[in-house]
């Protein structure tokens, strides 16, 4: 069956620092990869979508990376703040439109 | 623009009861999926709305749920009778186009005693 792994359930760094979320999935070939912020009591907020034929795609301080390979995809916050502290979570698209979510990484950016 | 809404934010019921969630997306959206995530789980698809039609309901977990997408604007979650398994927060959201992010709403929290 489709499984995703998302790193450690929490990770903390230090403000400024760049933090790195992982994105492991087996038995799937996703055509897409999204990520998704979640604040407690909120609902996710979409942050990057990369497809499964891009490497790389960057937001301002965002980066996302995509290996079909290694069926891995990395998420990093560069210059990170407290403000982008909340869970992330990668979700992963084929041709149905239907979204298969991981657990979520919850990122904690310490002052 | 308005983003996704949904009524109510929170419910609390007795097992045996019928609870009916709403969804309004954001207008002009085309697609709108419904999700949940149960205790301790990931979120989870439940299905999916062209317009109007159903186009994908793989999702969903048994017939005491129903979904409807009347006039392709906003859409209802029944579920009847609940179970204390259906216990999670319930999330919609809404899209323009595939390659484009899912837009959430904030979810509302269903709790079945």
């Amino acid at each position: 069956s489709q499984k995703i792994e998302q790193n450690s359930e929490a990770l903390n760094i230090q403000e400024g620092k760049t933090a790195t979320l992982t994105c492991n999935y087996t038995n799937y070939s996703p055509a897409y990869l999204q990520w998704y912020r979640q604040d407690p009591g909120r609902g996710p907020v979409f942050l990057l979508l990369i497809r499964e034929n891009e490497k790389e795609k960057r937001k301002e301080r965002l980066k996302v990376t995509f290996d079909t390979t290694l069926k891995q995809s990395l998420f990093h916050i560069t210059a990170s703040q407290p403000a982008d502290s909340a869970t992330y979570l990668c979700a992963l698209g084929g041709s149905a439109r239907q979204l298969t979510f991981g657990s979520g990484t919850q990122l904690t950016v310490l002052p | 623009e308005a983003g996704v809404t949904q009524f109510p934010s929170h419910s609390v019921i007795e097992k045996g009861q019928t609870v009916t969630l709403r969804c309004d997306p954001i207008s002009g959206h085309d697609n709108l999926y419904w999700y949940r995530r149960v205790m301790g789980k990931e979120i989870k698809f439940l299905l999916h709305f062209v317009k109007e039609s159903k186009q994908d309901e793989s999702g969903m977990p048994n017939n005491r749920f129903l979904a409807e997408r009347t006039g392709g604007t906003y859409s209802t979650l029944k579920v009847q009778p609940a179970e204390l398994e259906d216990s999670g927060v319930y999330f919609c959201a809404s899209s323009h186009g595939r390659w484009i992010g899912y837009t959430f709403g904030s979810g509302t929290r269903l709790t079945v005693v």
